[in-house]
């Protein structure tokens, strides 16, 4: 069965510093990997997705993941940290396949100290 | 940009209530989903369903029923609330695979009393 991990349940940055959050899936084939981002009080919002190709990928608001076949990992990145990005952030991951759902990790919250 | 809405933003009922949530996307996607998302836990799914009249149970649907008589609305149906059903309810829709990511509604939050 699919899984997601998330193995940081929150992080502190300093504003303008540089930001990793870590993902872990489990699953046989190459899925479909995807960050999702909650701001308090809102819906979710995707950030970027992973399906081939560049394994570097480009979302919005300046984020970036990376997938790592060989660590089973799609970590997301951001160079310079804003306030704003105070939220909580969540990986998942579905199967290539009609009929199956997005699987969440449990999320990761970030705080952002000036 | 496809629109999911959730009937209710917030919501109080009384344990043993029969009680309906509903949602409607507007894209004419095939796919719609029931998440609920409690703390440190993330979101898990209840049910989804792929196609009208069609569902499948998620990873915790034990105390929930579905329904999707049209391929827009996609109802979640709490038989008797119970007050381990207080929490946050997600409902999403994505065309076929979900390759293209799931949109999702606002999300209820429901309390049982």
């Amino acid at each position: 069965a699919q899984s997601v991990t998330q193995p940081d349940i929150h992080i502190t940055v300093s504003e303008g510093a540089s930001l990793e959050l870590r993902c872990n899936y489990s699953y046989g084939a190459t899925p479909y990997l995807f960050w999702y981002v909650q701001s308090p009080g809102q819906g979710l919002q995707l950030l970027l997705k992973y399906f081939s190709g560049d394994t570097l990928v480009q979302g919005i608001k300046g984020f970036e993941a990376e997938f790592k076949r060989s660590q089973s990992s799609f970590n997301l990145r951001k160079p310079s940290v804003h306030w704003s990005d105070a939220a909580e952030y969540f990986c998942a991951v579905v199967a290539n396949q009609a009929g199956t759902a997005l699987i969440f990790g449990k999320g990761t919250t970030l705080s952002v100290s000036s | 940009d496809v629109k999911v809405t959730q009937s209710s933003r917030y919501l109080v009922k009384r344990t043993g209530e029969k009680v309906f949530l509903e949602c409607v996307q507007d894209m004419d996607h095939e796919n719609m989903f029931w998440y609920r998302q409690d703390p440190g836990l993330g979101l898990r799914l209840i049910y989804f369903s792929y196609d009208v009249k069609m569902k499948e149970k998620g990873d915790i649907p034990e105390g929930y029923s579905v329904s999707r008589e049209k391929k827009e609305r996609f109802s979640l149906i709490l038989e008797s609330a119970s007050t381990n059903q207080t929490s946050m309810y997600l409902c999403a829709s994505s065309l076929t695979t979900g390759a293209d990511g799931y949109t999702f509604g606002s999300g209820t939050r429901l309390t049982v009393v």
